[in-house]
């Protein structure tokens, strides 16, 4: 029944791993999103893709690599993972590319230690 | 570059009090404004404003846009504990690639 749904919801991991994160949301939107909180709570856009193509790719460290099998699907890969990599990673959704259809994941507690 | 800026970053309030959440922004290609509160997990939606001075009102909260001047608030009156929680407000910038620029929030503690 979870609109957008993100696995795993907390991940503990070492340095220099790679790791990944998973979401799918079943609204029928075409376009999702990563965003990424850190300690002080800022919430920050990293990723857009609409219908599977990428819109929006802010500064973020080539080391994050998404990728959208469909447009249901958007996964979020990190390698060589760093200490400042750990925050809370949250996945949203929207119809056609409209920010008032908002609808996020319950998020991603990643620590890297 | 885009930013929006929320004041006060953390209130302190009784139950009972009225409180008034503040909301500026510069974005490129400016579409929308929005609120969000976010407990313990996702942000959860309460408005979206695209007009200057039309409120909407859902319950005991209130929100009012200003484009001309560029900031927003969120008014939340008789105030519940359970009205504790990070407020967020985030700008939509357009142009094609519609993206939300959050600000940093203002967390709200509403003692009993």
């Amino acid at each position: 029944d979870t609109a957008v749904s993100q696995t795993p919801k907390y991940l503990v991991t070492q340095m220099g791993n790679d790791k990944s994160i998973k979401c799918e949301q079943n609204l029928g939107h075409d376009t999702m999103y990563w965003y990424k909180q850190d300690s002080k709570k800022f919430l920050k856009i990293m990723f857009s893709y609409n219908n599977k193509e990428l819109i929006i790719n802010e500064t973020v460290p080539n080391r994050f690599s998404p990728k959208s099998p469909d447009k249901a699907h958007l996964n979020l890969h990190i390698n060589s993972l760093e200490l400042g990599d750990s925050a809370v990673y949250f996945c949203a959704s929207s119809r056609d590319r409209a920010p008032y259809g908002y609808t996020f994941g319950s998020g991603t507690r990643l620590t890297v230690v | 570059e885009d930013k929006v800026v929320q004041s006060p970053l953390s209130l302190v309030v009784h139950e009972g009090d009225t409180v008034t959440l503040n909301c500026s922004y510069e974005v490129t290609n400016f579409r929308s404004l929005l609120w969000y509160k976010q407990e313990k997990k996702a942000p959860t939606f309460l408005f979206m404003l695209t007009s200057s001075g039309i409120e909407k009102k859902s319950g005991r909260l209130s929100s009012i846009l200003d484009k001309k001047e560029l900031f927003s608030i969120l008014n939340i009156t008789a105030t519940q504990t359970g009205d504790s929680a990070i407020y967020l407000c985030a700008a939509s910038s357009g142009g094609g690639s519609e993206k939300l620029v959050f600000g940093k929030g203002t967390k709200l503690t509403v003692n009993p």
